[in-house]
């Protein structure tokens, strides 16, 4: 399994400011993905993290608006500018290991998640 | 990766086994259904996943009908912590990795 930390785990912004949020990685990992979920719906996937490249976005989602990086095989940043309060939602980080083996068995793990709420 | 549909919200008695349907009439022959859970104000955590044969683990079973359009997910004897949003999600698996994508989900709430 992998662990996962975020920071940080909460905050309350201004609009119009940025604020970027850490995800770390107990272990080196294939994937890493940011996911965003609005006050009462379900998860929504943002962008997938690419290692020494720019990250892949979602449909809707736009790396002006939510730039990442991935420095290495543990660590990526998701910063979320020119807040709004549209953008108050839990942001969570995910990563996956894919072992070798077949079986299906991607194993995707998600960490705590930063609560964001922009006034 | 094909959609799901799952009922908004489910009860059950402590105790009980809780049964959460899914459907996935368009699955593909590589796509493999996947059951994740969301308890609140806590990340997505994995549960159990299948290709065609049932399967058994600590958490639950899996059940997945003979077409593969649907599937059920049981908890034999849930528990109030056992409370909360489940979601099925089908998906091919690739050994580049591949990303979840969510549905609604169900809400299970297990009463005591």
């Amino acid at each position: 399994s992998a662990v996962i930390s975020q920071k940080p785990s909460r905050d309350i912004c201004q609009r119009g400011t940025s604020l970027t949020i850490q995800c770390q990685v107990d272990s080196q990992v294939t994937m890493m993905f940011w996911y965003r979920q609005q006050p009462g719906q379900s998860l929504t996937l943002i962008a997938t993290a690419n290692q020494g490249s720019e990250a892949t976005y979602e449909s809707g989602f736009v790396i002006d608006k939510f730039p990442i990086s991935r420095p290495n095989l543990t660590f990526s940043t998701l910063t979320v500018s020119n807040m709004s309060p549209e953008d108050s939602s839990i942001y969570l980080c995910s990563v996956g290991t894919y072992p070798s083996t077949s079986g299906g068995r991607n194993e995707q793990y998600f960490g705590p998640g930063t609560r964001l709420t922009v006034t | 990766d094909a959609k799901t549909t799952q009922p908004t919200s489910m009860d059950c008695a402590e105790g009980r086994a809780a049964n959460l349907p899914c459907n996935h009439s368009t699955i593909s022959g590589n796509e493999y259904v996947y059951w994740y859970r969301q308890i609140h104000s806590q990340g997505p955590q994995y549960i159990i996943h299948g290709l065609k044969n049932n399967e058994t683990n600590e958490m639950a079973s899996l059940i997945i009908t003979e077409d593969r359009k649907s599937s059920t997910l049981i908890l034999p004897h849930a528990t109030l912590r056992d409370t909360a949003v489940y979601y099925c999600i089908v998906r091919v698996f690739k050994t580049s990795g591949s990303r979840l994508t969510f549905g609604e989900g169900t809400q299970l709430t297990v009463n005591p």
